[in-house]
């Protein structure tokens, strides 16, 4: 069965330090894994997506990396804000050709709360 | 960016009546549309697969007549929680993907549904 962990489950950090979230996957064959954000009461938005022949992505303070060998990404939030306070969310996708392209499996996320 | 529109963002209704949401793919045409419902501190828990011109592709467990899902456009997806229940109260979001393996996923902002 296709699955995507991620941890820790919940994170507490102070503005301005940096921390790193974990995903695990078993999702094979694999196309892509996204990372997204998700406040509260709102809809995830996209941060990184990278293939299987990418090792790392960044978007600002996000940094993504890949690891289809080990089927491991770490999403890396650099000098962290208020604002960063949310739900982060590892999604991986199989090839669409094999017909299971929709098939998005979405982690569980790690809720990140930044404080002062 | 692509942009995916979801209205109502809230809506309270009656037990027993039946509600509408709407998905819009706002400049992209999108064959393919996604429900989920999230409950809270919850992952996305996929629905139904909504396509355009056709039935909708729904997961198991999930009652069609319950949640009818019509996609009469390449740019809009409608979801319809008919004779709603308390228990049917939770986030409804939708998304949209453009083309190909590594195609953006676009989410809505999501709707939350009381039904009292």
């Amino acid at each position: 069965k296709n699955q995507v962990e991620q941890s820790p489950q919940s994170l507490i950090i102070l503005e301005g330090k940096n921390c790193t979230l974990q995903c695990n996957y078993t999702v094979s064959p694999f196309s892509n894994l996204r990372w997204y954000k998700q406040d509260t009461g709102r809809g995830p938005v996209s941060l990184t997506i990278m293939t299987f022949s990418e090792n790392t992505k960044s978007n600002g303070r996000y940094t993504a990396t890949l690891d289809a060998d080990t089927k491991q990404s770490s999403l890396h939030i650099t000098a962290s804000q208020l604002s960063d306070s949310a739900s982060y969310i590892c999604v991986v996708s199989p090839p669409i050709l094999t017909g299971g392209g929709n098939k998005l499996t979405f982690g569980t996320g790690t809720q990140l709360k930044v404080e002062l | 960016g692509a942009v995916v529109s979801q209205h109502p963002s809230r809506v309270i209704c009656k037990s027993g009546t039946s509600v509408k949401i709407e998905c819009r793919s706002l400049d992209f045409q999108a064959t393919t549309m996604f429900w989920y419902r999230q409950f809270p501190k919850k992952s996305l828990m996929l629905m139904a697969t909504s396509n355009e011109g056709s039935k909708a592709t729904y997961e198991q467990g999930v009652e069609k007549d319950k949640f009818l899902i019509n996609h009469a456009s390449l740019t809009l997806s409608t979801l319809t929680v008919t004779s709603a229940h308390p228990e049917d109260s939770s986030f409804y979001i939708c998304s949209a993907r453009t083309s190909g393996d590594t195609g953006e996923l676009f989410f809505g902002e999501g709707s939350r549904l009381t039904v009292l």
